[in-house]
């Protein structure tokens, strides 16, 4: 039940960019994308709720691909302040309310 | 500052002990989920309350229980402690009891068992 997301770990360059997958073995009805620093809280980043969505936050932006029950989360000129672990979140109409977290991507950004 | 608040925001305990742990969700938000991260683990799902009632369960382990007050706050209880058990438990809340909203997470309650 839990998405897995790839690559498991990354690490770039300032200025690089970065694409993290999503994938859930079942129906999606919305995708959550969160971003967390190491020992700290999870950091909402954005939510897709139709499929094909796509949404941006400054340099990071996310698509959902519903029937391919697929996220991808996109960081364009990565910045020292991206580092850190992202999770997808997923609710499916299957589950009922069962909010899942992805399997984690650590991502690195050195100068 | 999420809004959420946990307490304590450490603890720790010998193996066999119980523990609460309490959440505060963010004014207005009926809905609370409660995740448990082991080191450099994921976060896993363990249940979610909306406005009192529980809504959805996870991979919560039958030792540990939780319940949503009337003033929305939320406990979890941890009863008969493993060393497994050590991990931090982070709460969360929306504002919808399904998954079609944002999600604010509180910082988390460090467990330690010993």
């Amino acid at each position: 039940q839990q998405p897995v997301q790839s690559p498991q770990a990354v690490i770039l360059r300032e200025g690089e960019d970065a694409v993290i997958n999503c994938s859930s073995s079942k129906a999606l009805y919305s995708v959550h994308w969160y971003r967390q620093k190491h020992g700290e809280a999870p950091v909402f980043l954005m939510i897709l709720l139709k499929g094909g969505e796509q949404k941006g936050h400054e340099k990071i932006s996310a698509s959902f691909n519903e029937k391919k029950q697929q996220s991808s989360l996109y960081l364009t000129a990565s910045q020292l302040s991206y580092s850190g672990t992202y999770f997808c979140g997923t609710g499916s109409p299957n589950t009922g309310n069962q909010f899942y977290f992805g399997t984690g991507t650590s991502l690195t950004v050195i100068p | 500052d999420s809004g959420v608040t946990q307490t304590p925001k450490h603890l720790i305990t010998a193996t066999g002990q119980r523990v609460t742990l309490r959440c505060s969700p963010r004014s207005g938000d009926l809905s609370v989920y409660w995740y448990q991260q082991s080191l450099d683990q994921g976060l896993q799902f363990l249940i979610q309350y909306y406005n009192g009632e529980e809504r959805a369960k996870g991979n919560i382990l039958e030792r540990f229980s939780a319940q949503q007050f009337p003033d929305l706050h939320s406990e979890l209880n941890l009863s008969s402690l493993e060393l497994g058990d050590s991990a931090l438990y982070f709460c969360a809340s929306s504002a919808s009891p399904g998954t079609g909203s944002e999600a604010f997470f509180g910082q988390g309650t460090r467990l330690t068992v010993v």
